[in-house]
């Protein structure tokens, strides 16, 4: 069945540097892809989506690109900061009309000043 | 910007106990989804709906009903509460399609002792 994988469980990082977390997907139908981010004590929120092979989506400083070759949709940032601490999740469409996202098991990422 | 709201926002229930988790959402929303949040499993879904009068099952029904009596409202019924259904419940609703994003309730902090 379909399903999306997020390698690291926590990454810990220092303000200013650059981070990628990894999330990788299977799915028979055409992907759509999301990531949404998750602040202490908050509600999961949309951060980006796309759908489009090979092209850079970007938001808020963060950026991924779908690649259908390799079944990856990895999200970047150039350069992280204090409030970026928080959980992200990467989610596929599951191709059913819109019946569900299906989500990866998170990654924490925590930035130390 | 959307709105869903969940209630309570904690509860502590007994095992064996009824509980009844509330959502209200007031964007029109077809699709309601339940999911529970916990560590290393990220966000499952339970059940979801595609409008009033309808309920489907998700990935982990087990032991939870649902009930979607108006276009604003998705209820989660524990008619049988358990310590394994301590968790965190999300509400989230969502216009139809494989694009669209899904908007977030605060959450539910439910344990059962």
């Amino acid at each position: 069945g379909d399903s999306v994988t997020q390698t690291e469980g926590l990454v810990t990082l220092t303000k200013g540097l650059p981070v990628m977390l990894n999330c990788t997907y299977q799915t028979t139908y055409s992907p759509f892809l999301f990531w949404y981010v998750q602040h202490l004590n908050e509600a999961p929120k949309l951060l980006l989506k796309s759908s489009t092979d090979n092209k850079r989506t970007e938001h808020q400083g963060f950026y991924a690109t779908l690649h259908k070759s390799s079944s990856s949709f990895h999200l970047q940032k150039s350069s992280v900061q204090l409030s970026d601490s928080a959980l992200y999740f990467c989610a596929l469409s599951d191709g059913q009309g819109g019946r569900a996202l299906i989500f990866g098991t998170g990654t924490t990422v925590s930035v130390s000043p | 910007e959307a709105a869903v709201t969940q209630s309570p926002r904690n509860k502590v229930a007994v095992t064996g106990g009824k509980v009844t988790l509330s959502c209200n959402q007031t964007n029109n929303h077809n699709n309601m989804y339940w999911y529970r949040q916990d560590t290393g499993h990220g966000l499952r879904l339970i059940h979801y709906s595609y409008g009033a009068g309808s309920t489907e099952k998700g990935d982990i029904p087990d032991g939870y009903k649902a009930s979607r009596p108006s276009q604003e409202n998705f209820s989660l019924i524990l008619e049988l509460a358990t310590p394994s259904q301590t968790s965190v419940y999300f509400c989230a609703s969502g216009d139809r399609g494989l694009y669209a994003e899904q908007f977030f309730g605060p959450g539910t902090r439910l344990t059962v002792l």
